[in-house]
């Protein structure tokens, strides 16, 4: 059964250092969604993704946030000078189409910032 | 504002017996509405979704949900629970026309503990 698929399952980095998590939608998915759960909170959407621009984006996902499909197949997320408040499991989430369709969820990436 | 409540933080239940997790929610406009679980240590799942058409909808695992829009509620349930089900369940809910229509907004999560 396809899959999202993310790495590193766990990161942990600096204070103020660039972190790049990366995730691989399944194959036939057109958009792509980066969400996060700070730990004991709620899952949180950050950010939408189709047609190689952003399509929709929450308060959170200020200029520190930038996301990318380099090629046709990953799509990441970048943190140009992580926070400490940025530590939390990061999920990708990719679907087929926007209406009627569910979103399919990577296994996440716990990003630590120290 | 856009909301999804799930009232109970754990439900706790005999394995073989009925379970349901509570959900309502809040939306301007139709919902669209999906229960995801979560193993340890693994992503979201998806169970089911409800869009449109009949008010119970079945996903997988022998889960299956009702949409009563007058009580705004979404409840998970199932007719005869497993050790295996034990998880953490989330409600959540997209927005058509509040333009956020690629957007899930998600309940707190319920967990649930299946005892042998």
């Amino acid at each position: 059964e396809p899959e999202v698929t993310q790495t590193p399952s766990h990161q942990v980095t600096q204070m103020g250092q660039e972190v790049i998590l990366r995730c691989v939608p399944i194959s036939n998915h057109l958009y792509f969604y980066w969400y996060r759960q700070i730990l004991g909170q709620k899952v949180e959407f950050l950010v939408s993704f189709y047609n190689n621009e952003i399509s929709e984006k929450s308060e959170i996902f200020d200029d520190q946030f930038s996301v990318e499909r380099p090629d046709g197949s990953n799509f990441t997320l970048k943190i140009r000078s992580t926070k400490l408040e940025d530590s939390a499991m990061y999920f990708c989430a990719s679907s087929e189409r926007q209406l009627n369709t569910e979103a399919f969820f990577g296994q996440g990436t716990r990003l630590t910032v120290v | 504002a856009q909301s999804v409540a799930q009232p109970e933080d754990q439900v706790n239940v005999a394995e073989g017996n009925p379970l349901t997790v509570k959900c309502t929610y809040s939306v301007s406009g139709n919902p669209y509405l999906f229960w995801y679980v979560q193993y340890p240590n693994r992503g979201l799942q998806f169970l089911l979704k409800y869009i449109t058409g009949d008010n119970l909808v079945k996903g997988s695992y022998g889960f299956e949900a009702e949409f009563n829009k007058s009580q705004t509620s979404f409840h998970l349930k199932k007719p005869s629970a497993l050790v295996s089900d034990s998880a953490l369940y989330f409600c959540a809910v997209r927005d058509i026309l509040s333009g956020g229509y690629n957007k899930l907004i998600f309940g707190a999560g319920t967990r649930l503990a299946v005892h042998p």
